[in-house]
C-alpha cells in the first residue's frame, strides 16, 4: 500500500461548526505533515508529527489542532473557521522526519474545505 | 534562507509540442534535495522526481527530462512531445538539511496544452 488516504474529499461547513479532517498511511513512515493549499498558491506547511510527536508548528492558529493517534493516523480538528480557511488541506507522510528529504514524501488527494 | 523561484506562471502549448518548466533555487547548503511534483485539477500532488544536491545527472523517464546544474542552481524539467493530459499545475521544490527536511515549495507553473 503505497497511498496516502484523506476523508472526507470535500467538506462545508459553518463558522460554528467542529469538523475533522483525516488522513492514513500504512506504509510505515514515521512523520506525517498537514499542508494547506489556497486557490493558485503552493502547499504551506502546518504542522509535522515525527514520531507521533508534533515537532512543528508553523504559527497556525489555534482553531486547527492536530492529532496523532498512532503512526498510522493523523487528524485535523476544526473549530470556529473563518471563510478564509477555505482552502484544499493536503496530508503528506515521510519515512523519516528529520531527513525526510532522504527518502520523498507521499501526499494524499486532499480535502477540499468550504467555510460558510 | 531557502527559495525557489518558477518565474513562469502559465504557460500554454499544443499538443506535440515541446515545453521546458524552469525552476532556480536558493540554499547555502551543501546537502539538498530537489523535486518536481504535477498536481492535477483532482488535487493530489503527484512526486515526479527527486535529486540530491550530489547527482548531477540528467534524467530522462519516458516524455519527461529534468536538467539539473549546480552552477546556475537550476532544475528545469522538459516534457517532450506534450499531451493534454500532461495540463496540470507543475510544481519544483526544495529540501535542505538545515531546515530539517522542509518542502519549500515554488509558485507552481500552470501548464496547458490544447489539442
Amino acid at each position: 500500500d503505497t497511498e496516502v488516504t484523506q476523508t472526507p474529499k470535500h467538506l462545508v461547513m459553518g463558522m460554528t461548526n467542529k469538523k475533522s479532517l483525516k488522513c492514513e498511511q500504512h506504509m510505515g513512515h514515521r512523520a506525517m505533515y498537514w499542508y494547506k493549499q489556497k486557490a493558485k498558491k503552493p502547499p504551506e506547511l502546518m504542522f509535522v508529527y515525527s514520531y507521533e510527536k508534533l515537532s512543528i508548528n508553523e504559527s497556525v492558529p489555534s482553531r486547527f489542532s492536530p492529532e496523532c493517534p498512532n503512526s498510522s493516523l493523523l487528524n485535523l480538528h476544526l473549530h470556529a473557521l473563518q471563510p478564509e480557511d477555505s482552502a484544499l488541506y493536503l496530508c503528506a507522510s515521510s519515512q523519516d522526519g528529520g531527513a525526510a528529504a532522504n527518502y520523498g514524501y507521499t501526499f494524499g488527494s486532499g480535502t477540499r474545505l468550504t467555510v460558510v | 534562507a531557502q527559495k525557489v523561484t518558477q518565474a513562469q506562471t502559465e504557460i500554454s502549448v499544443v499538443e506535440k509540442e515541446d515545453v521546458t518548466l524552469d525552476c532556480v533555487y536558493e540554499t547555502r547548503d551543501t546537502t539538498y534535495y530537489l523535486f518536481w511534483y504535477k498536481q492535477p485539477p483532482s488535487g493530489e500532488l503527484v512526486f515526479l522526481i527527486r535529486r540530491n544536491s550530489f547527482d548531477e545527472q540528467n534524467e530522462i523517464s519516458g516524455r519527461y527530462s529534468w536538467n539539473f546544474q549546480k552552477s546556475t542552481s537550476s532544475f528545469n524539467f522538459t516534457i517532450t512531445a506534450s499531451q493534454v493530459v500532461d495540463s496540470a499545475v507543475y510544481f519544483c521544490a526544495l529540501s535542505a538539511r538545515s531546515n530539517t527536511g522542509k518542502l519549500i515549495f515554488g509558485q507552481g507553473t500552470t501548464l496547458q496544452v490544447k489539442p
